[in-house]
């Protein structure tokens, strides 16, 4: 199996930061690389896709980028409603894994 | 496009818990379906994917213990997971691979949860 880990593992910020989270990938993976959103009690929420597609509807404050085993998700300025745990998933060998997450707080 | 699981909530361990997802606002053709669980508290695993016309990939984590099935008739397809302990106490989704693909991609819709807990 794939293995990803991310970093940090939690974070502390204020609305109108910037922050950035990292996800690594034991293997090489292309750009077959997700990011999701979940908020306590929902489902995850595909906010970038292939590394650095935004997904419909997802504000364009999100991005992403990176390939080959490196990968970087960017919030330009923190909202409210950001405040959740945000995975990362690769989707280039079966089983699909995704990293254990990094919760981002309100500071 | 809305995904909905279905299921007992509790399964006494060594049974074999079984959950449905009832798509609906598409067909379930020409789609790969996942089911995805996730223990209280902690990450995401994958438990498997099956296509509409039936081929299936399981974790080999659970190879021996899963099972996953398609009823194209009634637009949905369900999960059998066999011999459970306590470690499988996790609410499981179901999600759908955008695209026709099963690799490459991402889960684009997800369902609800459903919290299935393995105690006597």
């Amino acid at each position: 199996d794939i293995q990803m880990t991310q970093s940090p593992s939690s974070l502390s910020a204020s609305v109108g930061d910037r922050v950035t989270i990292s996800c690594r990938a034991s293997q090489i993976i292309s750009t077959y690389l997700n990011w999701y959103q979940q908020k306590p009690g929902k489902a995850p929420e595909v906010l970038i896709y292939a590394a650095s597609s935004l997904q419909s509807g997802v504000p364009s404050r999100f991005s992403g980028s990176g390939s080959g085993t490196d990968f970087t998700l960017t919030i330009s300025s923190l909202q409210p409603e950001d405040f959740a745990t945000y995975y990362c998933q690769q989707s280039y060998n079966a089983p699909f894994t995704f990293g254990p997450g990094t919760k981002v707080h309100i500071k | 496009v809305q995904l909905q699981e279905s299921g007992p909530g509790l399964v006494k361990p060594s049974e074999t818990l079984s959950l449905t997802c009832i798509v609906s606002g598409d067909s379930i053709s020409h789609y790969y379906w996942s089911w995805i669980r996730q223990p209280p508290g902690k990450g995401l695993e994958c438990i498997g994917y099956i296509y509409y016309s039936g081929s299936t990939n399981y974790n080999p984590s659970l190879k021996s213990r899963v099972t996953i099935s398609v009823d194209r008739s009634k637009n949905q397809f369900s999960l059998k997971l066999s011999s459970v302990t306590a470690a499988d106490t996790a609410v499981y989704f179901c999600a759908r691979h955008a695209g026709e693909a099963a690799g490459g991609t991402h889960f684009d819709y997800w369902g609800q949860g459903a919290l299935v807990t393995v105690s006597s």
